[in-house]
């Protein structure tokens, strides 16, 4: 399948702090990214889609003002926390999408904590 | 009630044995049914999907869609300490949809 990687891996960063995760796609071109958050015990959740070089349609409930998304090329699009506080200490997975591919192909994802 | 059930688990299970994960869901209008593996410290990657009700087999793998009863399964046949992860059950709309609707995962252990 098709590679997907997420950096960094792990972040630890201070409340009030932004921090940005790029997500890129190392085979094919990606004309459509996920972003997804997964809390502990819980479900993988969608947060935003984004189509290279439009603006991202986010889920309902999630702040785009909070999770900024930038998706400027086919192979990377970035997820900023901004102003992160502990409550968005969580595991962000992206995905990407080919055009006319109907699978997704996951990253790694990044551990995000907030202290 | 939660879109999609599936118990987390862990399953511990000896080698060579036959692994049952299962998942429900309330949305009826679910028609396209995933499973994806996911290892430690990776991303998720597809392993089987299914369209509306129905059997797919795949190796040692099958997958069962009971849309009457909003129930899809999954099973392992000769598990092997290799499928030690955690499976995700996903559904959507369509295949392709953009929202997908995850399980919380079960992480299973084939104990050699």
């Amino acid at each position: 399948g098709a590679v997907v990687s997420q950096h960094p891996s792990r972040v630890i960063c201070k409340s009030g702090t932004s921090v940005k995760i790029e997500c890129r796609s190392l085979d094919f071109q990606a004309t459509t990214m996920f972003w997804y958050r997964q809390f502990p015990k819980k479900s993988l959740m969608l947060m935003a889609t984004s189509n290279e070089g439009s603006k991202a349609t986010y889920e309902q409930g999630v702040e785009k003002d909070k999770f900024l998304i930038n998706h400027a090329s086919l192979t990377l699009s970035t997820l900023t926390v901004t102003s992160a506080h502990p409550e968005d200490s969580s595991f962000y997975i992206c995905s990407g999408r080919a055009i006319n591919s109907y699978e997704q192909y996951f990253g790694p994802g990044t551990r995000l904590t907030v202290t | 009630q939660k879109e999609v059930e599936q118990d987390p688990g862990p399953l511990s299970v000896p080698e060579g044995a036959i692994v049952s994960l299962n998942c429900t869901y309330s949305n009826s209008a679910f028609q396209y049914f995933m499973w994806y593996r996911q290892y430690s410290r990776k991303g998720p990657e597809l392993l089987m999907y299914t369209y509306s009700s129905g059997n797919k087999e795949d190796g040692r793998f099958t997958a069962q869609v009971d849309k009457s009863s909003k129930y899809i399964s999954l099973f392992i046949r000769d598990s092997q300490p290799s499928d030690s992860a955690t499976y995700l059950c996903a559904m959507s709309l369509t295949y392709g949809n953009n929202r997908l609707a995850f399980g919380k995962g079960n992480q299973v252990v084939v104990i050699p």
